[in-house]
This record gives structure tokens, C-alpha cells and sequence, in this order.
């Protein structure tokens, strides 16, 4: 157990629809990272907050958002389902700028189903 | 920029027998590595890391991985293979500036046969 959370665990809806998934960071740490895996694009890091602030934008599309709440909790938006949008979405934290290195703990994962 | 290049997609061994997962790395900075495990239906889990200290590195579980600048590798081995080794295996860089997001590897599949 990492000790980062996430929810809900799967997902499924349909496609012109909104979700919105859930993380809770390990205790203490103030980075919280998203990731989505998928089948052809593989793992791929979509965007990073640090202390309620957006630090890094990796490729995450305009229908997709993200935001990280006072309490750390962060949530990624993602609106206007497409059946591409379908995989698993990670999310992970760490505790920067403590250390010399970026290791990251990951939650679970929520396995959204657009049908 | 940087970038990961896992050689094999799918590696199998039979039990008892080396593991060897090949990683290229390609990195403007001095990079952070790691390999990351995922068991079936489950999230990542750290195996080991390296970040500039010695360059072999142990990891969990019996694995072990060097560092070699020369040839910008960091491959990750097992002398001896076990049925719960079976997973996804994840070689990940990390630039150690502000960023610091992870670039994953495509992943290399391994089977362990009894």
C-alpha cells in the first residue's frame, strides 16, 4: 500500500459525458502527478500540481483539467468523453523539494470505461 | 528532453533461471532512474532507484539494476526467477529540475514459466 488513494476505482459511462476523478496524496507529500495508460500511447504524464499550484503540463488535452484543493486532494476533470478517453488513469506523489531525487508513490488507479 | 527505450517487449524465463530487462536512456540532464513494477490489475510499485550515488543499485524483491553513463543504460537483472515475478516492468527517467515529471519506457512483459 502506497498510501496515496484514489477514487472511484472503475468507471463507466458514456460519450458526450463529464467525470471527475479523485486522489488523496500520501500524508505529507505536496506533489500530486496524473497519469493515463493506455493501450497505444502506453503511460504518459499528463499534469502535475505542487501546493494547490499547476507546476508542469505534460500531454493533456483542453477537454481535460485538473485541480488540487487546499487539503492537497487533487481532482482531474475530464469532460466531453470520447471512446479514446477509455484507460487507466494514475495518480502519484511525492514530496518535493525534500530530496535529491523525484521518486513517486501511485495510487490504484481509476479504470474508466467509455462506451 | 528525455526519453526511455525498453529493448524487449515481452521477455520469458523459466523459473529459477536469470532475469535480464534491457533499458536505454536519454537524458539532457543528469538524470534520476528507476524501475517500476505493475502486477496485474494493480497499480506501480518502486523495485529500485538511482540517483547519482553508487551505480549498482539494489532494488526489492532481488532485483538489481547498474548504471552505465557510457552506454546510457540501466538494466535491470534477477539471478533467479520467480513464478511472482510475472508483471509489467517499467523503466522511468526523471529530469532533477523543476518539472520532475517521469517518462515512462513502453513497458516489457515478463513470463516466468514453471
Amino acid at each position: 500500500d502506497s498510501g496515496v488513494t484514489q477514487t472511484p476505482k472503475h468507471l463507466i459511462t458514456a460519450t458526450g459525458q463529464r467525470v471527475t476523478l479523485r486522489c488523496s496524496p500520501r500524508s505529507g507529500d505536496l506533489s500530486v502527478y496524473w497519469y493515463q495508460q493506455s493501450l497505444d500511447q502506453g503511460l504518459q504524464f499528463l499534469i502535475q500540481y505542487y501546493n494547490g499550484e499547476e507546476r508542469a503540463k505534460g500531454n493533456i488535452l483542453e477537454r481535460f483539467s485538473a485541480q488540487q484543493f487546499p487539503d492537497l486532494h487533487s481532482e482531474l476533470n475530464l469532460s466531453s468523453l470520447e471512446l479514446g478517453d477509455s484507460a487507466l488513469y494514475f495518480c502519484a506523489s511525492s514530496n518535493i523539494p525534500a530530496g535529491a531525487y523525484n521518486e513517486q508513490f501511485f495510487g490504484p488507479g481509476t479504470r474508466l470505461t467509455v462506451l | 528532453a528525455q526519453s526511455v527505450t525498453q529493448l524487449d517487449s515481452h521477455v520469458s524465463v523459466s523459473e529459477g533461471t536469470p532475469v535480464l530487462l534491457r533499458c536505454n536512456y536519454s537524458s539532457s540532464y543528469s538524470p534520476s532512474l528507476f524501475w517500476y513494477v505493475q502486477h496485474p490489475n494493480k497499480g506501480l510499485q518502486l523495485l529500485l532507484k538511482y540517483t547519482s550515488a553508487a551505480t549498482l543499485v539494489k532494488g526489492i524483491n532481488g532485483f538489481e539494476a547498474e548504471f552505465k553513463k557510457s552506454e546510457t543504460s540501466f538494466h535491470l537483472t534477477k539471478p533467479s526467477a520467480h513464478m511472482s515475478d510475472a508483471a509489467e516492468y517499467f523503466c522511468v527517467v526523471s529530469e532533477n529540475t523543476g518539472r520532475r515529471a517521469l517518462t515512462f519506457g513502453s513497458g516489457t512483459r515478463l513470463q516466468v514459466q514453471p
